[in-house]
């Protein structure tokens, strides 16, 4: 069964250094997102991307953060200086269409130290 | 906005019972809901949908959840409960159609403990 792969599982950074999250969606979605979990607290959403570009962001996806699809295949979540408060599980998902459901990635394990 | 309450943060229940985990839920238009469960260190996996058709939606695993309208609903339910069903549960929200949000909205989360 097709599924959302996430790299690394887990990542370990000093406070202002840039990270880049991977992500490879399910090869015949075209819908992409990114969601992030702070211990303890709801998902939130961050961002989707659609034809390449962005269609939605939400007031946490500030100018620190970006998302590319740079090949057919990779999706990634660029970091430019992280912050303590960035410490989170990053969730990346795909859909096929808009009415369907997302399917999820293993999440990555942000850690700003 | 959009909004989704879980108002339980645990639920127990004995292994062989019916469960309900309960979902309620703010949105403007129609509504496109789901229930996602999660795992130890794991993502979200994809239990159930209503989109549109039946207000009763089966999903995996034999769960299903119903669509009260009237009352703003979704909860979810199991006619018998598994200890392997422990886990912690997330229902979603998303403005229904094309040119709605498409960003989830998520509750802060259930966990069902099924006692042996």
């Amino acid at each position: 069964e097709p599924e959302v792969t996430q790299t690394p599982s887990h990542q370990v950074t000093q406070m202002g250094q840039e990270v880049i999250l991977r992500c490879v969606p399910i090869s015949n979605h075209l819908y992409f997102y990114w969601y992030r979990q702070i211990l303890g607290q709801k998902v939130e959403f961050l961002v989707s991307f659609y034809n390449n570009e962005i269609s939605e962001k939400s007031e946490i996806f500030d100018d620190q953060f970006s998302v590319e699809r740079p090949d057919g295949s990779n999706f990634t979540l660029k970091i430019r200086s992280t912050k303590l408060e960035d410490s989170a599980m990053y969730f990346c998902a795909s859909s096929e269409a808009l009415t369907n459901e997302q399917f999820f990635g293993p999440g990555t394990r942000l850690t700003v130290l | 906005a959009q909004s989704v309450a879980q108002p339980e943060d645990q639920v127990n229940v004995a292994e062989g019972n019916p469960l309900t985990v309960k979902c309620t839920y703010s949105v403007s238009g129609n509504p496109y809901l789901f229930w996602y469960v999660q795992y130890p260190n794991r993502g979200l996996q994809f239990l159930l949908k209503y989109i549109t058709g039946d207000n009763l939606v089966k999903g995996s695993y034999g769960f299903e959840a119903e669509f009260n309208k009237s009352q703003t609903s979704f909860h979810l339910k199991k006619p018998s409960a598994l200890v392997s069903d422990s886990a912690l549960y997330f229902c979603a929200v998303r403005t229904g159609g094309d040119t709605g949000r498409r960003a989830l909205t998520f509750g802060s989360g259930t966990r069902l403990q099924v006692q042996p």
